[in-house]
């Protein structure tokens, strides 16, 4: 089943602004991740945030993580042609055998 | 570092007939994941091993797929007999156990059912 919702579904920006994607889930978590997928390179981790971190930075890309809300967003900055891709949220739920729960995904176009 | 191989990259057969995919994770990855992504959907999990163990199945159509990890490297997932439902990526990944679970990837088997 998947615990992820992610928002919106697909997002349409111009090349150079920025895109936020937000996630939500339902039950508690060991941390959640972001990962990209596009045809050219498949399922790609992206960056990952710990339950008990509030927020994270990887070059273009800020992740932060509401446990209270049980959100996360993802933020990327000045977008790029090559950042159309989906992107997707996994948790790692508490007592989850190392699985990950996978939401739906947000579809990213970069329009140049 | 090798990155997961998977093959075939592409496959089209027809309904009641069988097939197969295989896998090799990244060496050194205890844990293996089979997932089924369909078109609009995020990735939905098949089945975990963990070295040649199978760690959860719940999901997987016991009646109609089956897989296996022999000697815990290695993995074959296969569908028999396919019906067009069963038109999906099949996605292979694997993990290091203990690194906070992030997965990596291959480049998955298109599969089409007609």
């Amino acid at each position: 089943s998947q615990q992820g919702e992610e928002d919106p579904q697909a997002l349409s920006i111009q090349e150079g602004e920025n895109a936020t994607m937000n996630c939500s889930y339902k039950t508690s978590i060991n941390n959640l991740q972001w990962y990209r997928q596009n045809s050219g390179r498949g399922l790609v981790h992206l960056i990952l945030i710990r339950s008990n971190e509030r927020e994270k930075h990887s070059g273009r890309l800020r992740v932060t993580l509401d446990t209270s809300k049980k959100s996360s967003s993802l933020l990327i900055t000045a977008s790029r042609a090559a950042d159309t891709a989906s992107y997707f949220c996994a948790t790692d739920a508490m007592d989850s055998n190392y699985q990950l729960i996978w939401g739906a995904g947000t579809k990213l176009i970069i329009k140049p | 570092e090798a990155g997961v191989a998977q093959s075939p990259r592409y496959k089209i057969i027809e309904k009641r007939q069988s097939v197969a995919f295989w896998c090799n994770p990244i060496s050194g990855h205890a844990t293996l994941y089979w997932y089924q992504q369909i078109l609009g959907q995020g990735p939905k999990l098949l089945i975990q091993f963990q070295n040649n163990g199978v760690v959860d199945d719940s999901q997987l159509p016991k009646d109609r797929f089956s897989a296996e990890r022999l000697k815990g490297v290695d993995s074959t997932l296969k569908i028999q007999p396919a019906k067009l439902e069963d038109s999906a990526v099949y996605l292979c990944a694997s993990s290091q156990r203990g690194n906070y679970n992030e997965q990596f990837f291959g480049p998955g088997t298109r599969l089409t059912v007609l």
